[in-house]
């Protein structure tokens, strides 16, 4: 069975810099897809960033980047030039190509300090 | 586009009453999910659907029950309250093609059983 871990409950990181939180999961399979999702306090999860297993390069959308090396089956995201509503739950998911099922990790609360 | 709306937002129950958590969603999304999230422990799924009026049952189905008789609605009933169903209810959707699959939330219901 898949399984996704999150090792970091909590993490702070002052305003401006870079953080990186961990993500490592266990799967048997070839074909799948990474996640991360940010909660803020308003509670809605919303999308941060995606990968796909078969794409070497790694992701980014902004500010945000992931480290995505599959031999060791690892997903980090970098969130760079930390902004303080960049404060949420961070949550690393996984799923399976072609099925319906995504697995999440228990998450990272990420503090920003002014 | 409202995306995906849940109501309500916040319950209290007595042990023993029944309700029905709402989930709507307007784009056109076949698969759709319920997932209990409590603290430190992630997103567990309920159940599921991949579309109107075919429903299955997720890691954590005891105590619960769906329907989808439209592509839009996917309700969630709660049968015989019990305090270990105290947790935020997240409804989500996503298209049902073989794409990546970005999930859609809800902004969550807060269920608290007393």
């Amino acid at each position: 069975a898949q399984t996704v871990t999150q090792s970091q409950p909590e993490m702070s990181v002052q305003e401006a810099e870079t953080v990186t939180l961990s993500c490592t999961y266990d799967t048997s399979e070839s074909d799948y897809y990474l996640f991360w999702y940010k909660q803020p306090p308003s509670r809605q999860m919303i999308l941060v960033i995606r990968q796909e297993a078969y794409k070497q390069q790694n992701a980014t959308e902004n500010r945000f980047s992931v480290n995505f090396q599959k031999a060791a089956k690892s997903f980090s995201l970098k969130i760079s030039d930390s902004q303080l509503g960049d404060a949420a739950m961070y949550f690393c998911a996984y799923k399976t190509s072609g099925t319906y099922k995504y697995i999440f990790g228990t998450g990272t609360r990420l503090k920003v300090l002014a | 586009n409202a995306g995906v709306t849940q109501t309500p937002k916040f319950r209290i129950l007595k042990i023993g009453q029944s309700m029905t958590l709402q989930c709507t969603q307007d784009m056109n999304h076949n698969y759709m999910y319920w997932y209990r999230q409590d603290p430190g422990m992630g997103l567990k799924l309920i159940y599921y659907s991949v579309g109107a009026g075919i429903t299955d049952k997720g890691e954590v189905p005891n105590g619960y029950n769906v329907s989808r008789s439209t592509t839009e609605d996917f309700p969630l009933r709660l049968e015989l309250a019990a305090p270990s169903q105290t947790s935020v209810y997240f409804c989500a959707s996503r298209e049902g093609s073989w794409l990546t699959g970005e999930l859609f939330f809800g902004e969550g219901s807060r269920l608290t059983v007393l």
